[in-house]
């Protein structure tokens, strides 16, 4: 139990355009949903957290009107990349926390394969 | 500030030997623990958490840890190497339990020689 996918795994846009990615917890429901960064031979960097129902909560630095999110429903958080420009390629990985399972795991994150964007 | 520190950047060992994956974190009242690896191009996998429980903590593919409160230490190791183990891993640190987010070491690349 406890997959969460994204998708896509993969893409290469032009500058200027929008990128939509896609975060499903498969298995599990997750009112509470992570998008991080990560450059290359670095640790992860969050951006924002996305709850189910209201607005994410952006960490500092990062343009909450450039990375929007949405988190639709109990298994969806979707981040779009807006106005994409060289600079946002990177590969962006989204966690999700459970909802389920008890105290024991409720601090626990499952993390998405990632998706790798690059920006010509 | 709260932070967790991976001592080496980089360990290669020989197939076959023992693996020592250093981390350290600063010291709080109760924080979870965890280990993640990540292989090149995907995302991180946990492989064992710590929650106060036993201190020594049994994962997947042979990985354990022991959590030691005494040295703020949770060193994760592996009896024998397999060269599928060689990938990134991430010692990541939960200080506000189920409403904190993680604060993550800066890796370990793990290479496996033959």
């Amino acid at each position: 139990g406890a997959v969460v996918s994204q998708h896509p795994s993969r893409v290469i846009c032009k500058s200027g355009t929008s990128v939509k990615i896609e975060c499903r917890s498969l298995d599990f429901q997750a009112t509470t949903m992570f998008w991080y960064r990560q450059f290359p031979k670095q640790s992860l960097m969050l951006m924002a957290t996305s709850n189910e129902g209201s607005k994410a909560t952006y960490e500092q630095g990062v343009e909450k009107d450039k990375f929007l999110i949405n988190h639709a429903s109990l298994t969806l958080s979707t981040l779009t990349v807006t106005s994409a420009h060289p600079e946002d390629s990177s590969f962006y990985i989204c966690s999700a926390r459970r909802t389920s399972g008890g105290p024991r795991w409720a601090d626990t994150q499952y993390f998405g394969p990632g998706t790798r964007l690059t920006v010509l | 500030a709260q932070s967790v520190t991976q001592l080496d950047s980089h360990v290669s060992v020989s197939e076959g030997t023992p693996v020592l994956l250093r981390c350290n974190y600063s010291s709080s009242y109760s924080p979870s623990l965890f280990w993640y690896v990540q292989h090149p191009n995907k995302g991180l996998q946990l492989l064992l958490k710590y929650t106060s429980a036993a201190t020594l903590v049994k994962g997947i593919n042979g990985f354990e840890a022991e959590f030691k409160k005494s040295e703020t230490s949770f060193h994760l190791t592996k009896p024998s190497a397999h060269m599928s183990d060689a990938a990134e891993y991430f010692c990541v640190v939960n200080y506000g339990g189920s409403q904190g987010n993680l604060i993550f070491g800066k890796g370990t690349k793990l290479s496996v020689k033959p």
